[in-house]
């Protein structure tokens, strides 16, 4: 069955610093694969997406994430973090409905 | 930008009561979803909605929950009865089609609290 797994419920990284947040996915075929952003109080926000080609994809707010198929993996990344990316992270999986995985919760140090 | 939106959004409500929960998805949508979010739990689906019909639902969505488009514009849910395990913030999204390269658009949570 269709599963993501996001080994890190809670990541601080300072601002300025760079980011990775790790997302694992089982799926048998090809997947879309998705990761999404949810601020204290609001909806989920799309982040980005991938669907085939290109396996870096870019994202809005500065985050790209890639695709290895090798791994299973579609870790989420950006070069230097602000303030303002304090939330929780959501990676799916779209199997004719979206399949998400625990979260992240990402804090930010000044 | 067009959005989702949901009330309220926050309920509270005592244990075999029944609660509806309203979604406004954005309005040339075709397809909707509910999802719900049990606190420290992963986001889960519920059911998709396409047509007036329910098009796929998960386990938890049993003879207690029920979906309706009462109208051109709402979105509901309703649980007849509601048990202290129904706690969670519940999503409602939408999509225009309803293919995995369709971006679903999520409303702002309903915050759902039975005691």
């Amino acid at each position: 069955a269709q599963s993501v797994t996001q080994p890190d419920i809670h990541i601080t990284v300072s601002e300025g610093a760079s980011l990775e947040l790790r997302c694992n996915y089982s799926y048998g075929a090809t997947p879309y694969l998705f990761w999404y952003v949810q601020s204290p109080g609001q909806g989920l926000q799309l982040l980005l997406k991938y669907f085939s080609g290109d396996t870096l994809v870019q994202g809005i707010k500065g985050f790209e994430a890639e695709f290895k198929r090798s791994q299973s993996s579609f870790n989420l990344r950006k070069p230097s973090v602000h303030w303002s990316d304090a939330a929780e992270y959501f990676c799916a999986v779209f199997a004719q409905k979206l399949v998400f995985g625990q979260g992240t919760r990402l804090t930010i140090n000044p | 930008e067009p959005e989702v939106t949901q009330t309220p959004s926050h309920q509270v409500t005592q244990m075999g009561q029944e609660v509806i929960l309203r979604c406004v998805p954005i309005s040339n949508h075709l397809y909707f979803y509910w999802y719900r979010q049990i606190l420290g739990q992963k986001v889960e689906f519920l059911v998709s909605f396409y047509n007036n019909e329910i098009s796929e639902k998960s386990e938890i969505f049993d003879d207690q929950f029920s979906v309706e488009r009462p109208d051109g514009s709402n979105f509901t849910l309703k649980i007849r009865s509601t048990k202290l395990e129904d706690s969670a913030m519940y999503f409602c999204a939408s999509t225009r089609g309803g293919a995995a390269t369709d971006t679903q658009y999520f409303g702002p949570g309903t915050r759902l609290t039975v005691l």
